[in-house]
C-alpha cells in the first residue's frame, strides 16, 4: 500500500511537498521504482520522476519539471517524498505516488493540490 | 518525445466489444500498458506488457500490439467497465520518460 500525505494548498513560487508512506513492500527494493505522478484536465496524467535502488540510488524526471523536481528516499521511514520548486497555478493537479520500474501496478489514493494564494 | 493519440470517447451497448486504441509512429516495438480509472479514484493497470492481464483483472479484458496501434478490447461490456482509460509507454529515447495517452472515456449505452 501506498500512503499520500502533505498540504492541500501551496502558495504560487513555493516548494510542493508531497511523501508517500511504504507498506508490504521496501523503497530499497531491487525490483521496484517509486513514482510520481500528476492529473490534470489540460495536461492528463503525467509522469513526473522517480527514485530507485540498484545497489546505489537512481533518479529520473520528466523534462516539463526538470529542474524544479527532487525525488528523496527516506530509508528509515520507508517512503519517499516530492519536492516541486517554485509552483504556480499550472501546477494544480491531483498527485499520485506510484510503484513500478516501466508499469505502474500499485498507486496511492491520490491527492490534489491546488496552488493558489 | 513520444506522443500517444487515443480516441476521447468510445460507446457500446451491454454485452457488446469495446475497442479503444492508442497511436502511435512504430508503437509495436514499445511494451503498453493499459489503465483503467473511474471516477474519484486512482488507475488501476489492467494490462502490461502488451497482453498480460493484472491479477483479478476478468479475460474479458485482452490487449495486442503491432505496428502504428496499440489495443485493449473488452468483450461482453458491462455497466462496471464504464470508465476512462489510458495507454503507457516508457520512452528511453526520450531518457526514461514515463508517457501517457490521454485517455479515453468508455460508455455503456
Amino acid at each position: 500500500q501506498l500512503q499520500l500525505s502533505g498540504p492541500g494548498l501551496v502558495e504560487p513560487s513555493q516548494t510542493l511537498s508531497l511523501t508517500c508512506a511504504i507498506s508490504g513492500d521496501s523503497v530499497l527494493s531491487t525490483s521496484a521504482a517509486w513514482n510520481w505522478i500528476r492529473q490534470s484536465p489540460s495536461r492528463g496524467l503525467e509522469w513526473l520522476g522517480r527514485t530507485y535502488y540498484r545497489s546505489r540510488w537512481f533518479n529520473d524526471s520528466a523534462t516539463s519539471v526538470k529542474g524544479r523536481i527532487t525525488v528523496t528516499p527516506d530509508i528509515s521511514k520507508n517512503q519517499f517524498s516530492l519536492e516541486l520548486k517554485s509552483v504556480s497555478p499550472d501546477d494544480t493537479a491531483v498527485y499520485y505516488c506510484a510503484r513500478g520500474t516501466m508499469a505502474f501496478n500499485y498507486w496511492g489514493q491520490g491527492t490534489l493540490i491546488t496552488v493558489a494564494s | 518525445s513520444y506522443v500517444l493519440t487515443q480516441p476521447p470517447s468510445v460507446s457500446v451497448a451491454p454485452g457488446q466489444t469495446a475497442t479503444i486504441t492508442c497511436a502511435a509512429k512504430n508503437i509495436g516495438s514499445e511494451s503498453v500498458q493499459w489503465y483503467q480509472q473511474r471516477p474519484g479514484q486512482a488507475p488501476v493497470m489492467v494490462v502490461h506488457d502488451d497482453m498480460y492481464r493484472s491479477s483479478g483483472i476478468p479475460e474479458r479484458f485482452s490487449g495486442s500490439n503491432s505496428g502504428d496501434t496499440a489495443t485493449l478490447t473488452i468483450t461482453r461490456v458491462e455497466a462496471g467497465d464504464e470508465a476512462d482509460y489510458f495507454c503507457q509507454v516508457w520512452d528511453f529515447n526520450g531518457g526514461h520518460l514515463g508517457v501517457f495517452g490521454g485517455g479515453t472515456k468508455l460508455t455503456v449505452l
